[in-house]
């Protein structure tokens, strides 16, 4: 049974044409992260919530934005996507606020590409 | 911040072979993570340890916290083992996430 569920697998948008990726769980996890991966490269991390608790990362650009509306559900949007915002997002969530002290469990992630 | 090393980037051996892949990093840590990502992109978590040595099936994960690293063996490999093995840490510097380290590609010829 999945236990991170992110919809749509394949997305493509135009470039500068708003988009939004979503994530949901049924863990129950505090956690939500969301990594970007771009080709033959190490996931990154953009942002996570802890329960709803905002934490972005130095370097996310502002053209990334997410939404936690409750526990299960967590939003990734791109407000003007460019081209080189093709990549693939992965969600994940922890029990635990700090990552190294509980597994990360990751959904099958959203490959983007921007057209 | 963390640094994580692996190595090496890329692997092809023949069925049945003890695989070993190796992670260093540069900040002590209290856990490092073992992933696989098979193509297609999915993260599957595979270990986390803080000390010693953990066992599932054919792998093993292994990590010297004194001397900041850690190994990932896989005995009597198979095909179906092919995937890009991630370790991953602590970021450090007070952040929660984790630092991810580039892959391992492994290919598991028949």
């Amino acid at each position: 049974d999945a236990m991170v569920i992110q919809n749509p697998r394949y997305q493509v948008t135009q470039f500068g044409k708003p988009v939004t990726l979503s994530c949901s769980q049924t863990l129950n996890h505090n956690v939500m992260y969301w990594y970007q991966q771009k080709s033959s490269q190490a996931p990154k991390l953009l942002f996570h919530y802890y329960d709803k608790d905002f934490n972005n990362e130095a370097d996310t650009p502002d053209n990334f934005q997410s939404r936690r509306p409750n526990t299960s559900f967590c939003f990734l949007d791109i407000r003007s996507p460019g081209l080189g915002d093709a990549a693939m997002y992965l969600c994940a969530t922890s029990r635990d606020v700090r990552a190294a002290n509980s597994p990360l469990h990751f959904g099958n992630g959203t490959r983007l590409t921007v057209t | 911040k963390n640094e994580v090393e692996q190595s090496p980037q890329n692997l092809t051996a023949q069925e049945g072979e003890f695989i070993t892949i190796n992670c260093s990093y540069s900040v002590g840590i209290s856990a490092l993570h073992w992933l696989q990502q098979h193509p297609g992109g999915g993260i599957v978590s595979l270990f986390m340890l803080s000390s010693g040595k953990k066992k599932h099936g054919r792998l093993i994960a292994t990590i010297n916290i004194q001397e900041k690293h850690s190994s990932l063996h896989i005995t009597a490999s198979h095909p179906r083992d092919s995937a890009v093995y991630i370790c991953a840490g602590p970021s450090g510097g007070g952040a929660d996430g984790l630092t991810f380290g580039k892959g391992t590609h492994l290919i598991i010829q028949p």
